[in-house]
């Protein structure tokens, strides 16, 4: 099993609609998880920090459930720029700061 | 302003040359990684730093090579003996310290080797 999984996608969604990413890790002694935003051929750009406490920022909603081990993404109305990658990212204690990004999940925004 | 450079943005070189990476940044952040994205796969980590004069293998270090004398500087060479160097390498730093700090990345290489 990877450490990190998401599903690659595409997902084309139609702008104004809302879409949802999962992301599963497998290690439960995880501490910390980010979604970033990485558009094709630049560099991963953070997004987001995600807290059991679930964060909003805007059109975008982040949530951890540590019981279940994945994290999620909310964006609603979705506009034609959010098009791009968004990486899961999962961090651990491990004598350094072990970092595993999930292979990423696509969306196409479609006018 | 704070980041991190990373040059060139395109680097072309034959088979069998050993190439260097440069990577620089300014945020005061003791922790540098490089990592390599393929095309359908995620990011990899190739070696990391998290002090100066320290640096540990990660994942995939097999042909390639790191220094870290500033704290400033972490540069990658890429050997002639990793089997398939043509990719997009990033370098990221970080705050040092547990496992809570998010990573910051540069714009990437593109090494394309033939």
């Amino acid at each position: 099993r990877k450490e990190v999984e998401q599903d690659p996608g595409p997902f084309n969604v139609p702008e104004g609609a809302t879409v949802a990413f999962n992301c599963t890790y497998s290690n439960s002694a995880s501490q910390s998880f980010f979604w970033y935003r990485q558009d094709c051929r630049k560099e991963p750009k953070l997004l987001m920090s995600v807290y059991s406490s679930g964060n909003e920022d805007g059109r975008f909603t982040a949530q951890l459930n540590r019981a279940s081990q994945y994290i999620s993404l909310l964006i609603r109305d979705s506009k034609l720029s959010d098009s791009a990658t968004y990486l899961c990212v999962v961090n651990m204690k491990e004598g350094y700061q072990k970092v595993t990004f999930g292979i990423g999940t696509k969306l196409q925004v479609i006018p | 302003d704070g980041g991190i450079t990373q040059s060139p943005k395109y680097l072309f070189r034959k088979e069998g040359q050993n190439v260097t990476l440069s990577c620089e940044q300014n945020l005061n952040h003791d922790a540098m990684y490089w990592y390599r994205q393929d095309p359908g796969q995620g990011l990899r980590l190739i070696y990391y730093s998290q002090i100066v004069n320290d640096f540990q293998k990660g994942d995939i270090a097999e042909g390639y090579s790191v220094s870290r004398e500033k704290k400033e500087s972490f540069p990658l060479t890429v050997t002639s003996a990793q089997k398939n160097p043509t990719a997009f390498y990033l370098c990221a730093s970080s705050r040092p310290g547990g496992a809570g700090y998010e990573q910051y990345f540069g714009p990437g290489t593109r090494l394309t080797v033939t």
